[in-house]
């Protein structure tokens, strides 16, 4: 069974700073691999999806990498804003858009 | 783009009750719905996949008599948490994508606050 792992589960960083999450996942077929926000108490919201053929995807201050063969991805944000304070849920996609979540990073921003 | 929208966002009942969650697509057909749970500090779990016109298909460890699942149109899911519990009280969020290949995104709900007392 896929087991998603979220290092560090907390994380605290002065705001301008940049920062990386990292995920990491035990079975290497999966079909994608994407990145959430989820504020508290809210739903989720997509941030980057990367397909298992990609190595990276970037959006704004965000860019996600995903190196299939050592079963690890990460997340890089540039310029840590305290609007990106949130918790961030890595998922694997294995197939028929069924999801396999980390327990997520929770991220504050100090202003 | 996809929207999902979940109804209602948070809803406190009595043990013994029954409670019914609402999971719309918006702006596209859905066949697929999923269906997931997330405790306190947890992640979340997926509960049941959704599918219209057929019956739901739930993950191990699920009751499927207590968690009914009807998907009855290509735009609406339904999750009942029959004969509810303290220990239901959890966030569910419901999930779906628009038709096509596997690698397209999911899309959340806001969820749905359950309090049981």
């Amino acid at each position: 069974k896929q087991e998603v792992t979220q290092i560090p589960a907390a994380l605290s960083v002065p705001e301008g700073e940049n920062l990386v999450l990292n995920c990491s996942f035990t079975d290497s077929a999966i079909y994608n691999l994407q990145w959430f926000r989820q504020d508290p108490g809210k739903g989720l919201t997509s941030l980057l999806l990367i397909q298992s053929s990609q190595r990276e995807q970037t959006s704004g201050r965000l860019n996600a990498s995903l190196d299939k063969s050592s079963g690890r991805s990460t997340l890089y944000i540039a310029a840590s804003q305290p609007g990106d304070s949130a918790t961030y849920l890595c998922a694997v996609g294995t197939g028929a858009n069924n999801l396999f979540f980390g327990t997520g990073t929770r991220l504050t921003v100090i202003p | 783009g996809a929207v999902v929208s979940q109804h209602p966002s948070w809803v406190i009942c009595k043990s013994g009750t029954s409670v019914k969650i609402e999971c719309r697509s918006l702006d596209f057909q859905a066949t697929t719905m999923f269906w997931y749970r997330q405790f306190p500090k947890q992640s979340l779990m997926l509960m049941a996949t959704s599918n219209e016109g057929s019956k739901a298909t739930y993950e191990q460890g699920v009751e499927k008599d207590k968690f009914l699942i009807n998907h009855a149109s290509l735009t609406l899911s339904t999750l009942t948490v029959t004969s509810a519990h303290p220990e239901d009280s959890s966030f569910y969020i419901c999930s779906a994508s628009p038709p096509g290949d596997l690698n397209s995104p999911l899309h959340f709900g806001n969820g749905t606050r359950l309090t049981v007392t």
